[in-house]
């Protein structure tokens, strides 16, 4: 079955600089790619996603890359900010389903 | 526009009994999905409900039951419980399927003694 794979599990990054994480997944069905982020007592939310037939998407500080080939994709954060601290997981579907990555925290240090 | 809801936020139990919980989709959202996220991990998908049929079942077994109503709110249900049970369950809703933008709800943390 589908399997998600994320890196780092933990990431620290100076406040203004940027921050990458990746994902790697094994199903090369999978067409659709979200990003979410939780905070503390909070449930995920959606920060950005993409789709197979695209290479690259960017909503302001945020991007994403996929490489369908490699079966990998990132997730960019620019010009990083306290309330960016949080842990953000990548997910990939499989079928019917959501396959969710083990998480990053991310740590922005003033 | 009403988010998701979840109750209880909170639920304590001991070994063996069931639990039911609760989710009130978003308006205008026809499919839920019940995820269960262990301390430290990411979620993993339970099932999934549109239009008030079973559209999609992770790896749980089969004491892990759920229900859809008209209005599209969802049960989920967990009989004999077991200690690793213990955990935040998350429900997520949508227009349409999982690939469909998943708005969730703040979860229910179940305990299990």
């Amino acid at each position: 079955g589908e399997n998600v794979e994320q890196h780092p599990s933990t990431l620290s990054v100076q406040e203004g600089d940027s921050a990458v994480i990746k994902c790697t997944y094994s199903d090369s069905a999978s067409n659709y790619f979200p990003w979410y982020k939780q905070e503390l007592g909070k449930g995920p939310q959606l920060i950005i996603d993409i789709r197979s037939n695209v290479g690259e998407k960017k909503d302001q500080r945020i991007a994403v890359t996929l490489n369908k080939t490699a079966k990998h994709f990132s997730l960019h954060i620019t010009e990083t900010q306290p309330e960016d601290s949080a842990v953000y997981f990548c997910a990939a579907n499989r079928d019917d389903k959501i396959i969710f990555g083990k998480g990053t925290r991310l740590h922005i240090l003033p | 526009e009403t988010g998701v809801t979840q109750s209880p936020t909170h639920l304590i139990k001991t070994r063996g009994q069931q639990v039911t919980l609760r989710c009130s989709s978003q308006s205008g959202h026809n499919t839920v999905s019940w995820y269960q996220q262990a301390l430290g991990q990411g979620p993993q998908f339970i099932f999934q409900y549109y239009r008030e049929e079973e559209n999609g079942r992770g790896n749980f077994p089969p004491r892990f039951s759920g229900l859809q109503f008209p209005n599209y709110s969802s049960e989920l249900n967990v009989n004999a419980l077991e200690l690793d049970d213990s955990a935040l369950y998350l429900c997520a809703s949508s227009s349409m399927g999982v690939t469909d933008t998943q708005y969730f709800g703040p979860g229910t943390r179940l305990t299990v003694l």
